[in-house]
């Protein structure tokens, strides 16, 4: 079974730039979510979609960030425009359900470097 | 609000020697325990997580954690380190409703020959 695949790998902007990355969750899950994690601390929630409705993006800096998903399956999350804060790996996960306990699944992150 | 406390920032063991990582939370009821793993340059594996029941729980790599109420812990551990085991612990809580987990700082292990 394939993962949850994300490009680009890297990426490296100057700052007022704008950066896409993009999402493929595991087939037949639902939920899918992305998150931010600055070097040195854990991963922390943008957004959280069910199908391709938003469950959760009270912690998603709308001025600068937005995110889509479309026909409920491949995801977008956009940067526009980036500051130097926003370096950061932004991981994608998904999962089968949003219940309690739910294990979920994460791809190997996209890499943002803001200079 | 939920919360998670990973008190070590870094942990070196030599290969062989045992290894527990410790994490505490902050919640009213019992909470939905998970640890991960990010290896280098990769995404978080889920290692093991608790719900109910049995308050030792078993992963895989051999790890397991034990979920302390009174002491609102749930510390990992393994018997014996392999360098492959080096990467970086993150600890988190769910609790009733959210259904999100909220992660703590984490917890980098090294493996020293």
């Amino acid at each position: 079974e394939a993962g949850v695949a994300q490009s680009p790998r890297y990426k490296i902007i100057e700052k007022r730039q704008s950066v896409a990355f993009w999402c493929n969750p595991i087939s037949g899950h639902a939920t899918l979510y992305w998150y931010q994690q600055i070097l040195g601390q854990g991963p922390k929630l943008l957004i959280q979609f069910q199908n391709n409705g938003v469950v959760d993006d009270s912690q998603l800096p709308k001025d600068r960030f937005s995110a889509e998903r479309l026909k409920g399956v491949d995801s977008t999350l956009k940067i526009q425009p980036a500051k130097l804060e926003d370096s950061a790996v932004y991981l994608c996960a998904s999962s089968s359900n949003t219940g309690a306990g739910n294990t979920i699944y994460f791809g190997e992150g996209s890499w943002l470097t803001v200079v | 609000a939920q919360s998670v406390t990973q008190p070590d920032i870094h942990i070196t063991v030599s290969e062989g020697a045992s290894l527990e990582l410790r994490c505490n939370y902050s919640y009213g009821a019992t909470p939905y325990l998970f640890w991960y793993v990010q290896s280098p340059g990769q995404g978080l594996q889920l290692l093991l997580k608790y719900f109910s029941g049995d308050t030792l729980v078993q992963g895989i790599k051999g790890f397991e954690a034990e979920f302390k109420r009174s002491q609102s812990s749930f510390n990992l551990r393994k018997p014996s380190v392999h360098w492959s085991d080096a990467a970086e612990y993150f600890c988190a809580v769910e609790s009733g409703g959210s259904y999100i987990p909220t992660f703590g700082r984490g917890t980098s292990l090294i493996v020293h020959p």
